[in-house]
Parts: structure tokens; C-alpha cells; sequence
């Protein structure tokens, strides 16, 4: 069984607006991070934030954490068709294996 | 700086037959650990090696083997395959078994099993 869930399962919007994703998990974590898959191809790491963080930046990408709810968000501003992809969201507890969500699949519309 | 890399990319098989699957780390990293993806789910930890040994290993049955060698690359082989082991397998490999550090992918290997 897997420990996160995306939310939505899809996504299709316009090139230039904004694409939010959701992820919650079930039980207690060190790291949560977001990796972007295009094609059925190899992960690409995007973001980690520790549990200890409640945001984090990268470029156009923002995170939040929030341990209470066991929820994180993806936010991705001003999207472009390259930003196509599938989104997963990976979770480690004490046991440290990557636990992952069945993802997001965003298509971003010229 | 070469990242993950995997090989072969693609690999066809038939049902019954055994498959080796190998990995290199980025460089500095000295653990691996192999994952199972099946088409439109999510990646399945299957196990993980640190220090040529299997530190932690996932839901999977004992068909599936792996080994680390001296040099931290990896192999991850499947005995008596089945249609249901048809999946992309990816290879990550970070610093140390902690997973405080982020993980890295390779590419994967596409196996199909006829």
C-alpha cells in the first residue's frame, strides 16, 4: 500500500496560470519531497522539506508542509507545456524507504 | 558530474525466465536502493543497499534479489518471472542509509514479460 495520495489524480490548465496539487500521508515523517516524471521516464527531484519546515521555494515551485494535517501542497506558478508531467509526492518515516503517492498528472495547454 | 545511470533501458523477457538489472550511483553516493513502478501507480520500494547489504527491503518476495558491490553500483535480479513483474524499475541512490539526504533517480529500465 502506498502512504500519500494526491490529490487531484489530473490536472489540465493554461500556459502562464498557476497548478496547485495536494498530498497527504498517514503517518510520521522526516522528509517529504516532490518529484516531477515525464513519459513513464526517470524521477526528477524537484523539492524535499523537512518535517521541521512549514515552506519552502524553488523557482517557481512552492511547498508547504503542514505535519498537523499530514497534508503538503505543490504550487507551480506561471506553468508552461514543459511543466507536462506527472507529480509524485514521497514520504520516509523512521524507516527511511520513500514511500510515494499514486500522483498528479498535469497538462499544461498552449 | 554523471548522475544515476541504469542499464539496459528497455529488456524483453518470457514468463519463467530470471533478469539482471544493473544500477550506478551518482558520484559520492554510496547507497542504492531499487523501486518498482508499475503503469500508472506510483513507485513500490522493493529494497535497499548500504555498505554491500540489504539494509531494508519492501513487500516484495524473495524472487527478487540484489547485490551492492565495492564500487556501490548495483544489480537487482528477478528469478522466475511473471506477467505481473512487467514495470519500469527505477534506481535511486543518495549518501549514507539515514535518507535525511535526497534521492536520486536514474532513468529506469523498462521490462516487459511476455
Amino acid at each position: 500500500s502506498q502512504q500519500g495520495e494526491e490529490d487531484p489524480q489530473a490536472l489540465s490548465i493554461q500556459e502562464g496560470e498557476n497548478a496547485t496539487m495536494n498530498c497527504s500521508y498517514k503517518t510520521s515523517i522526516n522528509n517529504l519531497q516532490w518529484y516531477r516524471q515525464n513519459s513513464g521516464r526517470g524521477l526528477v527531484h524537484l523539492i524535499l522539506i523537512r518535517s521541521n519546515e512549514r515552506e519552502k521555494h524553488s523557482g517557481r515551485l512552492r511547498v508547504t508542509l503542514d505535519t498537523s494535517k499530514k497534508s503538503s501542497s505543490l504550487l507551480i506558478t506561471a506553468s508552461r507545456a514543459a511543466d507536462t508531467a506527472s507529480y509524485f509526492c514521497a514520504t520516509d518515516g523512521d524507516d527511511y524507504k520513500l514511500s510515494f503517492g499514486a500522483g498528479t498528472t498535469v497538462t499544461v495547454r498552449a | 558530474d554523471a548522475g544515476v545511470t541504469q542499464s539496459p533501458t528497455h529488456l524483453i523477457k518470457t514468463r519463467g525466465q530470471q533478469v539482471t538489472l544493473r544500477c550506478s550511483p551518482k558520484s559520492g553516493h554510496d547507497t542504492v536502493s531499487w523501486y518498482q513502478q508499475a503503469l500508472g501507480q506510483g513507485p513500490q520500494f522493493i529494497f535497499q543497499y548500504y555498505e554491500e547489504e540489504e539494509r531494508q527491503r519492501g513487500n516484495f518476495p524473495d524472487r527478487f534479489s540484489g547485490h551492492q558491490f565495492p564500487n556501490y553500483s548495483s544489480e537487482l535480479n528477478v528469478n522466475a518471472l511473471l506477467l505481473g513483474d512487467s514495470a519500469l524499475y527505477l534506481c535511486a541512490s543518495t549518501r549514507g542509509p539515514g535518507g535525511t539526504d535526497t534521492q536520486y533517480f536514474g532513468p529506469g529500465t523498462r521490462l516487459t514479460v511476455l
